[in-house]
């Protein structure tokens, strides 16, 4: 099976636009998690979505959010972008979300100018 | 809240010989699952070794074993006949395996221990 795969792979804005990165799950996997991963913060959960649904969510402003497509494809977005947003934006899939394994994508690395 | 400690930022290892890197958590849960990822310099995080609470026995994989002390909260990697590339960052993980709605598809992370091997 192909592994997850996340596009672009890098990334470079400037302060006040927004981006949009996108998540591919291994095939037949419906939970998608993203993560941020920055020097200061480590790695931090952003939100999960199984069925084109927010499961759940961290502690990140509403400049932050996503979808899920019906083939359980997955996007974020951030708008209005910050010198702070800079980082490596992860993304995991999963079977269900519950107890099974998460499985990484490469990341999109995120350069705000 | 479940938390994640890594106490050790950098560590490194001759090669063929073993090293351990520490990790603790803190949680009131009883049932959770818990993992060692390895990022390499690519970015791309692996999945080194799985352990699930409620099993006594410590998880292997190959030249990976952990140390698993509930009562300690303490969840230590093991490896063996260090290889050069085994060279990366590696991150403990926790997941609760609660299905509350707080809990679903999300990993806690500690701040990473960076493996430095040597030939």
């Amino acid at each position: 099976k192909a592994g997850v795969t996340q596009t672009p792979r890098y990334l470079i804005k400037t302060r006040g636009q927004q981006v949009t990165l996108s998540c591919s799950p291994i095939s037949g996997h419906r939970s998608v998690s993203w993560y941020q991963q920055t020097p200061g913060q480590g790695l931090q959960f952003l939100f999960e979505y199984f069925s084109e649904t927010q499961r759940n969510k961290g502690n990140f402003p509403g400049r932050f959010s996503g979808r899920q497509f019906s083939n359980s494809r997955s996007e974020m977005n951030v708008s209005t972008l910050e010198l702070g947003d800079s980082a490596l934006y992860l993304c995991a899939s999963s079977l269900i979300g519950g107890r099974e394994t998460q499985y990484f994508g490469p990341g999109t690395r995120l350069l705000v100018l | 809240a479940q938390t994640v400690t890594q106490s050790q930022p950098e560590m490194s290892v001759q090669e063929a010989e073993t090293v351990t890197l520490s990790c603790t958590y803190d949680t009131s849960e009883s049932d959770y699952y818990l993992f060692w990822y390895k990022q390499p310099p690519s970015r791309q995080m692996i999945l080194v070794i799985r352990q699930e609470a409620y099993k006594q026995q410590n998880a292997t994989e190959n030249r990976f074993s952990v140390n698993f002390q509930k009562a300690a909260k303490s969840f230590s990697l093991k490896i063996s006949d260090s290889q050069l590339g085994d060279a990366a960052m590696y991150f403990c993980a926790y997941r609760s395996a609660s299905h509350g709605s707080g809990n679903t598809g999300k990993l806690i992370f500690g701040q990473g221990t960076t493996l430095q091997v040597k030939p």
